[in-house]
């Protein structure tokens, strides 16, 4: 099985625009979820989508959104893009949403610069 | 909150067996995960505990104590590849989320 898939791999974009980020999860996966990675927050959870809906959301404001479409693929948006944006985006999918051990596989990652 | 503090560097010498920490403060949760990335990749899944104890994957095993809250991964025969990042990670009780909580990170330098 082809793994997670993630587009574009590096982005640069100024302060004031927007971006939108595609990941395409491991065929039979339903679940996506996004994670923001930075050197000083580290690893922190954005949101996840499970047979399109969104089931959980983190501690991000309102100008970061996703949707997921019914071929499970999901696309993040930020709008107003800010300097602290640049970050390392990476999207996870699993079979199941809200399994006890059902294993989470990173995709390699959409690398986020704001100037 | 929640809070999952790891030393942020250990350095090993090749061959070598290294233990890596995770001490955690969470109201609760389904388990604790690792995971490895290597600069410039995506984090890839290690292992997990459900239950307390030990688990075996080859060359890594993991352990928890939820009532010390504490886990480690340990790394035995350390190769120069084993040289990444390691994160604990755990699932909290929120019904229908996959919401991996991560830990602060341990870089590893493996050296001959």
């Amino acid at each position: 099985k082809a793994g997670v898939t993630q587009t574009p791999r590096y982005l640069i974009k100024t302060r004031g625009q927007q971006v939108t980020l595609s990941c395409s999860p491991i065929s039979g996966h339903r679940s996506v979820s996004w994670y923001q990675q930075t050197p000083g927050q580290g690893l922190q959870f954005l949101f996840e989508y499970f047979s399109e809906t969104q089931r959980n959301k983190g501690n991000f404001p309102g100008r970061f959104s996703g949707r997921q479409f019914s071929n499970s693929r999901s696309e993040m948006n930020v709008s107003t893009l800010e300097l602290g944006d640049s970050a390392l985006y990476l999207c996870a999918s699993s079979q199941a949403s809200g399994s006890r051990t059902d294993t989470q596989y990173f995709g390699p990652g959409t690398r986020l610069t704001v100037l | 909150g929640q809070s999952l503090e790891q030393p942020s560097e250990v350095t090993a010498v090749e061959g070598a067996i290294v233990q890596i920490n995770c001490t955690y403060q969470t109201s609760g949760f389904y388990g604790l995960s690792w995971y490895q990335q290597h600069d410039g990749g995506a984090p890839t899944f290690l292992s997990y505990n459900a239950l307390d104890g030990l688990e075996e994957t080859g060359r890594f095993s993991s352990f928890l104590s939820r009532s010390d809250s504490y886990g480690y991964l340990l790394l035995q025969e350390l190769q120069m590849k084993d040289s990444a990042s390691y994160f604990c990670a755990v699932r909290g009780f929120q019904t229908g989320a996959n919401n991996l909580f991560f830990g602060t990170g341990t870089r590893l330098t493996v050296i001959p």
